[in-house]
C-alpha cells in the first residue's frame, strides 16, 4: 500500500498570505496524485489533477506541482473562503490511499 | 444536474447489516467505474471499494474484505454497497464517488455501529 504523508497537518494563515502544502509518497506513482478540497460537513471537491491539472472551475490561485514522490498544493493569496481541509489521493495503484489531510485555518 | 445521491445509512448493532445505495443523473452512468470512500467522525478519507463500469474488475480495502459487497445496477443507474458483520470501527459517513480521479462525490451517507 502506498502511504501518503502530507505536511503540515495544520496552518493558520492571514488572508492573502500564501499556503503550501506537501504530499510525500512512500514509492513512486508518477503524476497519480490529486488534490481535494472539503469544508465542514460537505463532500470534498476535487481542485486538481494529475498533480498540476487545475479542475474546470477552480480558481487560478490554487496550483499543483511535483512528480514521483513529492508534490505540493500552493494557494496564492488565501481567501477567507478558503479555510478547509486539504487531501492529496493517489491514482497509481489499489488500494487507492490519501494523505491524512492539512486543515487551513484564517487568522 | 450531474449528481449523485447516497442513502441507506442508519444505526446498526454490531454484527449487523446495512444496503447503501447511490443514486446517479445527470450523466452516462454506465461509461463511468465508481467507488466507495468513507470518512469516521473527525477523521479523514478512506477508499473502501472499487467496481469498473461493467462490473468485471472490482477491489476491496482489507478493512471491508469478505465483509462488504459492492455492486451496480446500469439500467437503474444505481451503485450498492452491502454491509455485513458490521464493527464499530465502520462509523462514517460513506461517499459514493465517481472514477478513478473523483471529479464528483455524493454527499455522503452516515452509517452507525452501536448497541
Amino acid at each position: 500500500e502506498i502511504v501518503l504523508t502530507q505536511s503540515p497537518d495544520f496552518q493558520s494563515v492571514t488572508p492573502k498570505e500564501k499556503v503550501t502544502i506537501t504530499c510525500r509518497a512512500s514509492q513512486s506513482i508518477g503524476s497519480s496524485l490529486h488534490w481535494y478540497q472539503q469544508k465542514p460537513d460537505q463532500s470534498p471537491k476535487l481542485l486538481i489533477k494529475y498533480a498540476s491539472q487545475s479542475f474546470s472551475g477552480v480558481p487560478s490561485r490554487f496550483s499543483g506541482r511535483g512528480s514521483g514522490t513529492e508534490f505540493t498544493l500552493t494557494i496564492n493569496s488565501l481567501e477567507a473562503e478558503d479555510a478547509a481541509t486539504y487531501y492529496c489521493h493517489q491514482s497509481s495503484s489499489l488500494p487507492w490511499t490519501f494523505g491524512q489531510g492539512t486543515k487551513v485555518e484564517i487568522k | 444536474e450531474v449528481q449523485l445521491v447516497d442513502s441507506g445509512g442508519g444505526l446498526v448493532q454490531p454484527g449487523g447489516s446495512l444496503r447503501l445505495s447511490c443514486a446517479a443523473s445527470g450523466f452516462t452512468f454506465s461509461d463511468y467505474s465508481m467507488n466507495w470512500v468513507r470518512q469516521a467522525p473527525g477523521k479523514g478519507l478512506e477508499w473502501i471499494s472499487y467496481i469498473s463500469s461493467s462490473s468485471s474488475t472490482i477491489y476491496y480495502a482489507d478493512s471491508v474484505k469478505g465483509r462488504f459487497t459492492i455492486s451496480r445496477d446500469n439500467a437503474k443507474e444505481s451503485l450498492y454497497l452491502q454491509m455485513n458483520s458490521l464493527r464499530a470501527e465502520d462509523t462514517a459517513v460513506h461517499y459514493c464517488a465517481r472514477d478513478t480521479v473523483i471529479y464528483l462525490w455524493g454527499q455522503g451517507t452516515l452509517v452507525t455501529v452501536s448497541s
